[in-house]
Formats: structure tokens, C-alpha cells, sequence
């Protein structure tokens, strides 16, 4: 069964520094997505990408994120400056159309831990 | 949105049904009313949808009502894998892209032998 994947696992960084989380999203998905879950909290949305552009973010979505598919295969999301606050489960989704119209597939998640 | 009421958490034994109800009393005419499942901080899980008719596949069924202000999610007989969050979720049925899924705090199903 296909499905969505992520990389690595589980990222620990320092304050301060930047970090890339990677997803592998099913191959013939059109929209990406990108929600993260402080731990014991909601799962909580960040961002959705179609057509190669940012579709709708949230107030969580600052400055300090992008998003990018650099490739046709990946899509990556990028914090710039990361914050202790920063240290959640990320986790990516796709979908072949938008999410109300089928199912979004999430992947396994990113743990960040912010030191 | 509309907005969703779970409650916090629920038992159920191994091989029974699993009934988890929700209400959306405030719920609009194009709102589809959305199952998810999250198991001990996994990524979610799609589960079922429906508008108004009553649905059912591989995994559940979903009951709602004929006014749709509750639905009622079904798993007919489960199993201790079935131990998760579940979330009711009901947002418009949009044909373009970006539709994004909000989560409430769900409800805790633990199946216990």
C-alpha cells in the first residue's frame, strides 16, 4: 500500500540553528500538507502546497518556515531559526484532490527536539 | 467550521462494538462530517466520511442522524489495536485544493480483554 514518508525520524537540534524535515508524499498526489502536534496538544495545521505554491497557512506559519518541493518527489519544510517552542511531531500529508473531497494520508511524523 | 463535541474518552471490550458519538449541532448543509484516528502519537489515520447518508466500508460505519447535528462513528468489533484517538472533524466539501483538517482533542478509545 503506498503511503507517505518521512525523514529522519526523530532530529534534535540546538536553538538557533536551521532544520530541513523531508517527505516523500504518494506519487500521484496533488496537494501536500504539513501539520505538527506539541506533545500532549491538538495536531495542529501549518501549511497546505498545490500547483507549487502555498494554498493556505496558518498563524503558526511565520517568517521563520518555508515550504519547497525541489524536485517533483520531495517536499520539504524548513524552519529557519528554531525555537525550543519548535520542538513537536511534524507530520506531512498528501492527497490526490483536496482533503475534503478524499483522504488525506499522513505520514509517521518528525519528533524535532529544540535544545 | 463547524465546531465538534467528543467526549474525552470511552472503554470498550475486545470484540464488541465501539460506538463514539459526536455532536456538530451547528453543522451547515455542504458540511461532510470527517472520522479520523491517531494511535499513540502516529499520524493520523483517515477513517470515513460522510454527508448524510450513512456509510460504511472496511474499517467502520457512520450513522448520522437525519437532522446531521450527531453522527456516530461505528467499529463492529474491536480489537486492542484499535486503542487510539479518534476525531470527529466536519469542514465544507470544497473541489479545490488546500482544504485543511482541524482537530479537536478527540475521544480516547482504549479496548481493554
Amino acid at each position: 500500500e503506498p503511503e507517505v514518508t518521512q525523514t529522519p525520524s526523530h532530529q534534535v537540534t540546538q536553538m538557533g540553528q536551521e532544520v530541513i524535515l523531508r517527505c516523500v508524499p504518494i506519487s500521484n498526489h496533488l496537494y501536500f500538507y504539513w501539520y505538527r502536534q506539541i506533545l500532549g496538544q491538538k495536531v495542529e495545521f501549518l501549511v497546505s502546497f498545490y500547483n507549487n505554491e502555498i494554498s493556505e497557512k496558518s498563524e503558526i506559519f511565520d517568517d521563520q518556515f518555508s515550504v519547497e518541493r525541489p524536485d517533483g518527489s520531495n517536499f520539504t519544510l524548513k524552519i529557519r531559526s528554531t525555537k525550543l517552542e519548535d520542538s513537536a511531531m511534524y507530520f506531512c500529508a498528501s492527497s490526490l484532490q483536496g482533503v475534503m473531497n478524499t483522504e488525506a494520508f499522513f505520514g509517521q511524523g518528525t519528533r524535532l527536539t529544540v535544545v | 467550521d463547524a465546531k465538534t463535541t467528543q467526549p474525552t474518552s470511552m472503554d470498550c471490550a475486545e470484540g464488541r462494538a465501539a460506538n463514539l458519538p459526536c455532536n456538530h449541532s451547528t453543522i451547515s448543509g455542504n458540511e461532510y462530517v470527517y472520522w479520523y484516528r491517531q494511535i499513540h502519537s502516529q499520524g493520523p489515520q483517515y477513517i470515513i466520511h460522510g454527508l448524510k447518508n450513512n456509510e460504511t466500508n472496511e474499517m467502520a460505519s457512520l450513522i448520522i442522524t437525519e437532522d446531521r447535528k450527531s453522527s456516530t462513528l461505528i467499529l463492529p468489533h474491536a480489537t486492542l489495536r484499535d486503542t487510539a484517538v479518534y476525531y470527529c472533524i466536519v469542514r465544507v466539501g470544497l473541489t479545490g485544493g488546500g482544504n485543511k483538517l482541524t482537530f479537536g482533542t478527540g475521544t480516547q478509545l482504549k479496548v481493554e480483554l
